[in-house]
């Protein structure tokens, strides 16, 4: 069974204290990685997708990167805007055309000034 | 644009009501999607739609149904609903007709079943 798993369920961080946020995922033959940012009574913003082991992308304070059995978000320096629950989600090949996109349950991230 | 709009944003049900979820989106996107979101469990896909004409279930399509109706609009209906689809209903669209596109997400409709 595809299983997505994203550790810590919460940080508190100060600003400018950089750290990582884990997911883990089990998937049968991973066609994506993504990372998407939530904020409280909003629905899920797009941040990254990573297509194999190795993939590195960028976006301001934010980095994902990829390996064969886990991704990790790296966040630089950040800010108190940074704040908010990070997703992710691993699609993979599926019986059907369209294939599974499963969830981890999110990181709580807090980052107080 | 406003991207991907849902009505409404909440809504309170009795055991056996019957509703309908709306969602459009402006982006021109080939495929629609609803998702689920419960404490502890993640997003879990109900519906979706590859393209205008086409529906497909997902992870967790019993008590749904959906219709899209165009290429803009996509509603998900509950026939009798259960407390047990209380939950945060997203809608979400994408460009392109594979699901490795990224997805837009609409901001939610807060469901209670009582």
């Amino acid at each position: 069974e595809d299983q997505v798993t994203q550790s810590p369920e919460a940080l508190r961080l100060q600003e400018g204290e950089s750290s990582s946020l884990n997911c883990s995922y089990t998937v049968s033959g991973l066609r994506g990685l993504f990372w998407y940012r939530q904020d409280p009574g909003k629905g899920p913003e797009f941040l990254f997708t990573l297509y194999s082991a190795g993939e590195e992308k960028e976006k301001e304070r934010l980095k994902a990167t990829l390996t064969k059995k886990e991704s990790f978000l790296h966040i630089t320096a950040p800010k108190p805007e940074d704040s908010a629950t990070y997703l992710c989600a691993a699609l993979n090949a599926g019986g059907t055309s369209y294939g599974k996109l499963t969830f981890g349950q999110g990181t709580i991230l807090t980052v107080h000034p | 644009n406003a991207g991907v709009t849902q009505t409404p944003k909440f809504q309170v049900l009795k055991t056996g009501q019957s509703m309908t979820l709306q969602c459009a989106q402006d982006m021109n996107h080939n495929s629609m999607y609803w998702y689920r979101q419960d404490p502890g469990m993640g997003l879990r896909l109900i519906y979706y739609s590859a393209s205008e004409g086409t529906t497909d279930k997902g992870e967790v399509p019993n008590g749904y149904n959906v219709s899209r109706l165009n290429k803009r609009e996509f509603s998900l209906r509950l026939e009798s609903a259960a407390p047990s689809q209380t939950s945060v209903y997203f809608c979400a669209s994408s460009e392109l007709t594979v699901p490795s596109d990224e997805q837009y997400f609409g901001p939610g409709t807060r469901l209670t079943v009582t």
